[in-house]
């Protein structure tokens, strides 16, 4: 099936530090969406986008749709502890299933 | 209080036995799927339901079986021809299979020994 591509696999960072990824695809999208799976649960829904150029915040996330419906990206600011966990990027296009990229893992230093 | 549940959230099965994994909503989703995960894989859906009494595959059926006699249940059946079946199990419920937002179990682990 299908892929989207997420980058980076997995990032280390220092606490208070921004944080930013992204997910793209051969393929252009109507909807992106982007969750966030702590360790040993089921991912969580952070931010939904429908529209290219959109962009949304949560907090202390902001999510934008890309402008050629191919990409989309996730910031994080000031990140603390509890921001640790995989990040997953998904999206569909027309009628399509949902499919997911394969996450980002952020790691946050002491 | 409604959400999805996933029982039980760890399994440990011998290898060539079938296992059937559990998974319940009360939020009135007609839309209900079944993912797999494994260490950097991303989810990879096995079977989906879009409505009660009707599934479709998806990408990695091969050994996996489901059933949806009521709305609120889609059991997963992990048969001993999977031929790789230890892995995280996630299930997932949408209001309908065109809604974007996907509501997730907490999972559960399966081992085969």
């Amino acid at each position: 099936g299908q892929q989207l591509n997420q980058s980076p696999q997995s990032m280390f960072i220092q606490e208070g530090e921004d944080v930013s990824m992204n997910c793209t695809s051969s393929s252009i999208f109507n909807t992106w969406l982007w969750y966030k799976q702590e360790p040993g649960e089921g991912p969580v829904l952070l931010i939904a986008l429908y529209k290219a150029g959109e962009l949304t915040s949560n907090g202390r996330l902001t999510a934008q749709f890309g402008i050629t419906r191919k990409d989309s990206f996730l910031n994080i600011s000031a990140s603390i502890p509890s921001d640790v966990g995989i990040y997953f990027c998904a999206g569909r296009k027309g009628d399509d299933k949902i499919i997911f990229g394969k996450g980002t893992r952020l790691h946050i230093l002491p | 209080d409604g959400g999805i549940t996933q029982s039980p959230k760890y399994l440990f099965r011998k290898e060539g036995q079938n296992v059937t994994l559990s998974c319940e909503q009360n939020l009135n989703h007609d839309a209900m799927y079944w993912y797999r995960q494994d260490p950097g894989q991303g989810l990879r859906l096995i079977y989906y339901s879009q409505i009660v009494n009707d599934f479709q595959k998806g990408d990695i059926a091969e050994g996996y079986s489901v059933s949806r006699e009521k709305k609120e249940s889609f059991p997963l059946t992990v048969t001993s021809a999977q031929k790789n079946p230890t892995a995280f199990y996630l299930c997932a419920s949408s209001i309908t299979a065109d809604t974007d937002t996907q509501y997730f179990g907490p999972g559960t682990r399966l081992t085969v020994l």
